[in-house]
């Protein structure tokens, strides 16, 4: 059974600090990672996807990197902004029969000061 | 282009009644995804349709859960008779399909946040 688990569980930062934010996974037989954020109240919007055969994907203040064989992905955020605060998660997509269910962590919930 | 959407934002109801909740994938979306989250926990996967069919129901917790996605295009899902433990959110998905899936972004609606009393 695949198991996300996201640490820290909370972060808080000064602004224009670069902060790293940690995923892992317990199987290793994923077909990609995804990293999302989740304002208060609001759905999920998704940030990065890194396929299976990726190492990193990147998308302005954004990096993220997977590393299959240790069952980790880390999402990088650059010089922080306050409308960089909200929870971040990380989700796993394995293959079960024909269906791409996503396996979720619990989240960082990341506070970005003025 | 339109995202996911879902409704209704918010509902309300009391042990025992029945509630109905409805997902509109993006435009060409043939994937379609049904998440929940329940006080304290993760987002948990419930089930996944291609199209209008069922590829994969093992989240669903129980027969009191009926999901049905009649044409392909929108779908529903519904609580019938609704439990105190069912109170969470509901969030749906979307994804096309791709001849890799591991290239396969899953779009998240808002989700419907329902409390059974």
């Amino acid at each position: 059974k695949q198991e996300v688990t996201q640490i820290p569980a909370a972060l808080s930062v000064p602004e224009g600090e670069n902060l790293v934010l940690n995923c892992s996974f317990t199987d290793s037989a994923i077909y990609n990672l995804q990293w999302f954020r989740q304002d208060p109240g609001k759905g999920l919007t998704s940030l990065l996807l890194i396929q299976s055969s990726q190492r990193e994907q990147t998308s302005g203040r954004l990096n993220a990197s997977l590393d299959k064989s240790s069952g980790r992905s880390t999402l990088y955020i650059a010089a922080s902004q306050p409308g960089d605060s909200a929870t971040y998660l990380c989700a796993v997509s394995l293959l079960i029969g024909s269906a791409r269910q996503l396996t979720f962590g619990s989240g960082t919930q990341l506070t970005v000061l003025p | 282009e339109a995202g996911v959407t879902q409704f209704p934002s918010h509902s309300v109801i009391e042990k025992g009644q029945t509630v109905t909740l409805r997902c509109d994938p993006i435009s060409g979306h043939d994937n379609l995804y049904w998440y929940r989250r329940v006080m304290g926990k993760e987002i948990k996967f419930l089930l996944h349709f291609v199209k209008e069919s069922k590829q994969d129901e093992s989240g669903m917790p129980n027969n009191r859960f009926l999901a049905e996605r009649t044409g392909g295009t929108y779908s529903t899902l519904k609580v019938q008779p609704a439990e105190l433990e069912d109170s969470g959110v509901y969030f749906c998905a979307s994804s096309q399909v791709r001849l890799l899936p591991g290239a396969e972004t899953q779009y998240f609606g808002p989700g419907t946040r329902l409390l059974v009393l």
